[in-house]
């Protein structure tokens, strides 16, 4: 059973050019989350996936992100016209059906210069 | 507005003794709860988790008490291990409402000295 994948492990971009990240979660897990962790603080909530299905978003998800799961698979999480307060540590986490506990994966850390 | 508050950002202990992490939490909507550790440039690893309708869970060395009327969530490490040194989140999630993101602590660093 491996466990969640996340690529790239690091990004560095300029202000204003476009990331994308990726997420492949626990084979079997239909549910998918994405975090922010930034210094200093917790994971932070961004979106979630049931399946196929966006069914959250936070507020901290301004419109120059998106992140889609086509296939009910992998996930993708794309930040458009970057800005150096998007540098951050972005989390991806997975678990199943009714579980409450969520597995995460190692994180793609984004600095923007 | 936080609502789940870790109000220790640092914690030392001695190789061997107990280890107690606390965490607070604002929302009584909250019935799952679950301890995080992590590692510098990793993301966070499960550790141990309790439902509301718990007062402790132990598996192994880790043992997490609730007291659901004061708010009050623990962590105790006995013994302590220098590999404990990481930073501890708590989480809270409400099962039954939101779709089940959780919501974290800021963390506490633990550094367990041999």
């Amino acid at each position: 059973d491996t466990g969640v994948s996340q690529d790239p492990r690091h990004k560095i971009t300029k202000r204003g050019q476009n990331v994308t990240f990726r997420c492949d979660p626990i084979s079997e897990h239909n549910r998918l989350y994405w975090y922010r962790q930034t210094l200093g603080q917790g994971p932070e909530f961004l979106t979630y996936f049931q399946n196929e299905a966006q069914l959250e978003k936070s507020r901290l998800l301004s419109d120059r992100f998106s992140a889609e799961r086509p296939k009910g698979s992998f996930s993708t999480l794309e930040i458009q016209r970057t800005e150096q307060g998007d540098s951050a540590m972005y989390l991806c986490a997975s678990t199943r059906g009714t579980e409450e506990t969520q597995y995460f994966g190692p994180g793609t850390r984004l600095l923007v210069l | 507005d936080q609502q789940v508050k870790q109000n220790s950002p640092s914690l030392s202990v001695q190789e061997g003794r107990i280890s107690i992490l606390n965490c607070d939490y604002t929302n009584s909507m909250f019935d799952y709860f679950l301890w995080y550790k992590k590692y510098p440039a990793e993301g966070p690893t499960f550790l141990i988790s309790i439902s509301s309708i718990k007062d402790k869970n132990e598996d192994g060395r880790f043992t997490v008490f609730l007291n659901k009327s004061a708010k009050h969530l623990s962590l105790h490490i006995v013994p302590s291990q220098p590999g404990d040194s990481a930073v501890y989140f708590c989480a809270a999630s409400e099962v039954g409402g939101s779709q089940g993101n959780l919501i974290f602590g800021k963390g506490t660093k633990l550094s367990v000295k041999p």
